[in-house]
């Protein structure tokens, strides 16, 4: 498995504020994937990066944006934080195209009040 | 559009009884379908990948196997540490480079 950590675990904030969310990954693989999980529904792709500096959205991109400066960092940001991003996050990596398997992180709980 | 169904939404068994669990998707292009475990508060953590139609992985008491239409998580006398929620998701061939999830089956293995 990738080791992959994410950062803060939990975080409690006030809405409009702004929020940055991180993921390392010491593997070195080449793709990073944000989803977020929430009660009935499954996880959902928010944004992902096939390389540094190399990003493209997801399903549930509106309200997010994220960076990737470094391999093994892949940043996601919420510029406005609404009570409607209150989710759990995953990071997840993916070593290249056609090696299709993801490994995801511990994840982040947010809370937006 | 790629969609993922699992049932049943839960499933209570006692120790040491076989079921299995069901995933139904439609997907244009099947780049692979993929079994995860969960528990409480912890990530997705991966237990197969299957990439073509009469597939079949192994792993302890689990066994995934794949049909053009549906796959199935076979749990052979299961052990209560076998309790958690299995998901299911696919990778399809068109649009974002992501994977669509089913919600999940919550398996409690009673002693």
């Amino acid at each position: 498995d990738a080791g992959i950590t994410q950062s803060p675990r939990h975080k409690v904030t006030e809405t409009g504020t702004p929020v940055t969310l991180r993921c390392h990954q010491t593997e070195n693989h080449r793709y990073m994937y944000w989803y977020r999980q929430d009660p009935g529904h499954g996880l959902r792709l928010i944004h992902y990066s096939y390389g540094v500096k190399d990003t493209d959205k997801g399903e549930v991109s509106d309200g997010y944006s994220v960076s990737r400066s470094k391999t093994e960092d892949f940043l996601l940001t919420l510029e406005s934080a609404t009570s409607s991003q209150t989710s759990v996050y995953f990071c997840a990596t993916k070593l290249t195209a056609g090696q299709e398997t993801q490994y995801f992180g511990p994840g982040t709980r947010l809370l937006v009040l | 559009e790629d969609q993922v169904t699992q049932s049943p939404e839960a499933l209570r068994l006692q120790e040491g009884e076989s079921s299995s669990l069901n995933c139904s998707y439609t997907v244009s292009g099947l780049r692979g379908l993929f079994w995860y475990r969960q528990d409480p508060g912890k990530g997705p953590e991966f237990l197969f990948t299957l990439y073509s139609a009469g597939e079949e992985k192994e792993k302890e008491r689990l066994k995934a196997t794949l049909t053009k239409k549906e796959s199935f998580l076979h749990i052979t006398a299961p052990k209560p540490e076998d309790s958690a929620t299995y998901l299911c998701a696919v990778q399809g061939g068109g649009g974002a480079d992501g994977l669509t999830f089913g919600k999940g089956t919550h398996l409690i293995i009673q002693p």
